[in-house]
């Protein structure tokens, strides 16, 4: 089955900085990478998603990047502000299995 | 998303008792999930269904079970046998059976132990 793993679990970034997180995953097969952002207490949100014949995704300060080849794809969000202080999850989907999350990243926005 | 509706928000469970959570969506999706979240964890899937009157067992479906008699419901049962119940509970719900859609996420149930 898919394996994903994200990095890293933590990240505390000054407000106005860019933050990234990374994932990998395994399988060779999944084609479709959603990220999603889930405030304490909250349900997770779809933020942005990539397909696997695209390689990168830009909405505003969020950006999401894909490299089938080596099998990894990151999100990048500029200009950080308060607000997107939160805990935010990678995840694969191979198409005939289901959706794998990655273990999650609390971002900190520094004031 | 106001498509996808849980209930209970919270829900405390005894010793030995059976504890259904609710899960609803409007949203005419085929595929509905559930989905354990723990403290400072990720998603952990535990039970899918892609259509109505079938479901599989995800990573973790020991000590619940599921039923999917209509479209719109598919709640979860939190047996007996499930000895560390207390968790933040996702529904979540995707059209086509997911393929390549984003899923949905409901407001959650957390449940705890009396």
């Amino acid at each position: 089955g898919e394996n994903v793993e994200q990095h890293p679990s933590t990240l505390s970034v000054q407000e106005g900085d860019s933050a990234v997180i990374k994932c990998t995953y395994s399988d060779s097969a999944s084609n479709y990478f959603p990220w999603y952002k889930q405030e304490l207490g909250k349900r997770p949100q779809l933020i942005i998603d990539i397909r696997s014949n695209v390689g990168e995704k830009k909405d505003q300060r969020i950006a999401v990047t894909l490299n089938k080849t080596a099998k990894h794809f990151s999100l990048h969000i500029t200009e950080t502000q308060p607000e997107d202080s939160a805990v935010y999850f990678c995840a694969a989907h191979n198409p005939n299995e289901k959706l794998t999350f990655g273990t999650g990243t609390r971002l900190t926005i520094i004031p | 998303d106001g498509g996808i509706t849980q209930s209970p928000k919270y829900l405390f469970r005894k010793e030995g008792q059976n504890v259904t959570l609710s899960c609803e969506q409007n949203l005419n999706h085929d595929a509905m999930y559930w989905y354990r979240q723990d403290p400072g964890q990720g998603l952990r899937l535990i039970y899918y269904s892609q259509i109505v009157n079938d479901f599989q067992k995800g990573d973790i479906a020991e000590g619940y079970s599921v039923s999917r008699e209509k479209k719109e419901s598919f709640p979860l049962t939190v047996t007996s046998a499930q000895k560390n119940p207390t968790a933040f509970y996702l529904c979540a719900s995707s059209p086509q059976g997911a393929r390549n859609q984003p899923q949905h996420f409901g407001d959650g149930t957390r449940l705890s132990i009396l």
